[in-house]
Parts: C-alpha cells; structure tokens; sequence
C-alpha cells in the first residue's frame, strides 16, 4: 500500500536549536509534499508545498527538502521558539483529497 | 485565504443518537471537504461535497452514516448516524482556494466530539 509516515511520535528540542522532522513514503511517487502546522483544538494550517523537482524551498525560518532517492522529506525549523510547539503534519495528494501522516509532535523548551 | 467556522466545536452525545455539524466558510467554494482524526491517527477523508451533486465517500465511508449536505457554495452538514464510541473523533472541513501559482487547503477548527 501506499503509505506516508512521520516516524517520530514526539520531538523535544531547547530553544534556539534547530528542530528536524522526517516524512517518509513508500511504494510510490508523489508529485509534491506538504506540510502542516496543527496547534490544540484548531485545524491544520498549510505552511509549504513541496514539488518532486525541487531539492529545497525556504519560507522564512523553515525550510523543506524532498530526496526522491531516499523517498523522504525533511522539515526544519531554525532559531526554534517555544511558540513553535505544535504538531506538525506530512501530506500527500491532490488538493483535497489528501493523505496525511501521524504527525511529530514538536516541543521547543526555553 | 478562508475563514471556516464550525458548530458545535464539542459535543458529548449518547450512543445510538445522531449529531449533525455544520461548517461555513467565508467565500464560495465548489468543493468542499470532510475529515475525521481520530485519537492518535491521522487525518482521514470522508468525503468530498459538491453544491448541487450528492457527496462522494472514500472507502470505509457511507451515506447512511455519514449523510452530508451542501445547500449552497459557502455551507455544508456532516451528520454522524447512530453513533458508537468508536466514532469518537475529531471532525473538520476544508476547502480548497486557487491561488496565483498554486492551490491552498484551508481546515474548520473541527468538532470534537465523545460518544459514550
């Protein structure tokens, strides 16, 4: 089957170091990834889209990579604040009908 | 960007009974869409509502449970049917707006709802 997953239940990282989230897929290839910010009680909020021929894609202090060799999407966060702690969410998918992961809950201790 | 409101955000219901929540978004969309996570799970679709069509279900999903309407381009229902515990579950909308280069998916806050 066709799965997308997000290995790490739970990260834990001190302010200011850079925070490192993994998504793997396998048995296929999409044509992009994205990534998602859910806080508490709220509902994802969109954060990147990344395409299978773009290596890299920045947007402010995140930044997003796709190794279509390693079938994996890295998702990171520089300079982490505590506001940064939230889950965070890997897709896949049509806009729509989209396939999450499990989702890394993030936490970024001062 | 949309704005998506859902009511109620929480319910606790009875098992056997029925709930049905609804979600409004701030501008016209032609589709919009019904997700369930459920506690430690991932965001699963249920289904797809178009304006003026009947909704299209994802495998494991049906109309008897899960009956949806879509009255017009900015409002649309999820009824849960004769709900068990194991619907427990966050419920949430979302849409889909087209953006200058690309297209951007907008969620509700969800419904949190506990069955017992």
């Amino acid at each position: 089957s066709q799965k997308i997953e997000q290995n790490s239940e739970a990260l834990n990282i001190q302010e200011g170091k850079t925070a490192t989230l993994t998504c793997n897929y396998t048995n296929y290839s999409p044509a992009y990834l994205q990534w998602y910010r859910q806080d508490p009680g709220r509902g994802p909020v969109f954060l990147l889209l990344i395409r299978e021929n773009e290596k890299e894609k920045r947007k402010e202090r995140l930044k997003v990579t796709f190794d279509t060799t390693l079938k994996q999407s890295l998702f990171h966060i520089t300079a982490s604040q505590p506001a940064d702690s939230a889950t965070y969410l890997c897709a896949r998918g049509s806009q729509g009908n989209l396939i999450f992961g499990k989702g890394t809950k993030l936490s970024v201790k001062p | 960007s949309a704005v998506i409101s859902q009511k109620p955000s929480r319910d606790i219901c009875q098992r056997g009974t029925s709930l049905t929540i609804q979600c409004q978004v701030d501008s016209q969309v032609t589709m919009m869409f019904w997700y369930r996570q459920q506690p430690g799970q991932s965001l699963t679709l249920i289904a797809t509502a178009n304006q003026g069509s009947e909704a299209t279900y994802e495998s494991g999903f049906v109309i008897d449970k899960f009956p949806i309407s879509r009255p017009n381009l900015t409002f649309s229902t999820l009824t849960v049917s004769n709900m068990s515990p194991e619907d427990s579950s966050i419920y949430l909308c979302s849409v889909v707006l087209s953006g200058e280069r690309t297209d951007t998916q907008y969620f509700g806050p969800g419904t949190r709802l506990t069955v017992l």
